[in-house]
């Protein structure tokens, strides 16, 4: 059974700082992860994905992978306080399925 | 692009009901897959569906069941209702063959309270 991990939080960042977020897994052959942000009481939007090691920015966010020690992280620059949200780290189930096994999510807050 | 349509998104229902949940994925998507969180249990993964073939299965009991259409429109039923089935269920679409790595993307969601 694949495992997706995440420290539950809540993390608590001051307005303009870098938020960081990290999730780890349990297989080695995952391929692509997926990065989610849920406000409360709505459904996961997609902010990132990444599929190579490395960095992956996109505005604020940055996604970076490393398949060796099987993390995944998202850090977002100068923090808004319209980034609190729960922030859900995914990756694929299996191989060649779009099912994904999800974090339980990390709970951030920004405080202004 | 319209987005992945799901409905109702309230639902209140008694014990040993049944209920039909309905989704409309993104035009083009011919993958439907259903998710149920709570807050105990985050999301759990409930089918997944293409061209109206169920593809995985997730653990929950026979109650659960779903089914896709050839407009790739989906619904799932829950028979029996429990009071542990009140959730946030959720409906998510993907573009299909070829694109494995591509994400899922999230309708707004049925909230189903069970009394």
């Amino acid at each position: 059974q694949k495992e997706v991990e995440q420290n539950s939080g809540p993390l608590s960042v001051p307005e303009g700082a870098i938020a960081s977020l990290n999730c780890t897994y349990s297989d080695r052959g995952s391929q692509s992860f997926f990065w989610y942000r849920q406000y409360s009481g709505k459904s996961p939007e997609l902010i990132m994905s990444i599929y190579s090691n490395g960095d992956k920015e996109d505005g604020r966010f940055t996604a970076q992978l490393n398949k060796a020690s099987q993390y995944v992280s998202l850090l977002i620059r100068d923090s808004q306080p319209s980034d609190s949200a729960t922030y859900l780290c995914a990756a694929p189930s299996r191989a060649g399925s779009y099912q994904l096994t999800f974090g339980k999510g990390t709970k951030l807050s920004v405080i202004p | 692009k319209a987005g992945v349509t799901q409905t109702p998104r309230y639902l209140i229902k008694t014990r040993g009901q049944q209920v039909t949940l309905s989704c409309s994925p993104i035009s083009g998507h011919r993958s439907v897959s259903w998710y149920q969180q709570t807050p105990g249990q985050g999301l759990q993964f409930l089918f997944e569906y293409f061209s109206e073939t169920q593809r995985n299965k997730g653990n929950f009991p026979g109650r659960f069941s779903g089914r896709q259409f050839s407009n790739s429109r989906s619904e799932m039923n829950v028979s029996t209702l429990e009071l542990g089935d009140s959730a946030l269920y959720l409906c998510a679409s993907n573009v299909g063959p070829g694109g494995v790595n591509s994400p899922l993307h999230f309708g707004n969601g049925t909230r189903l309270t069970v009394t």
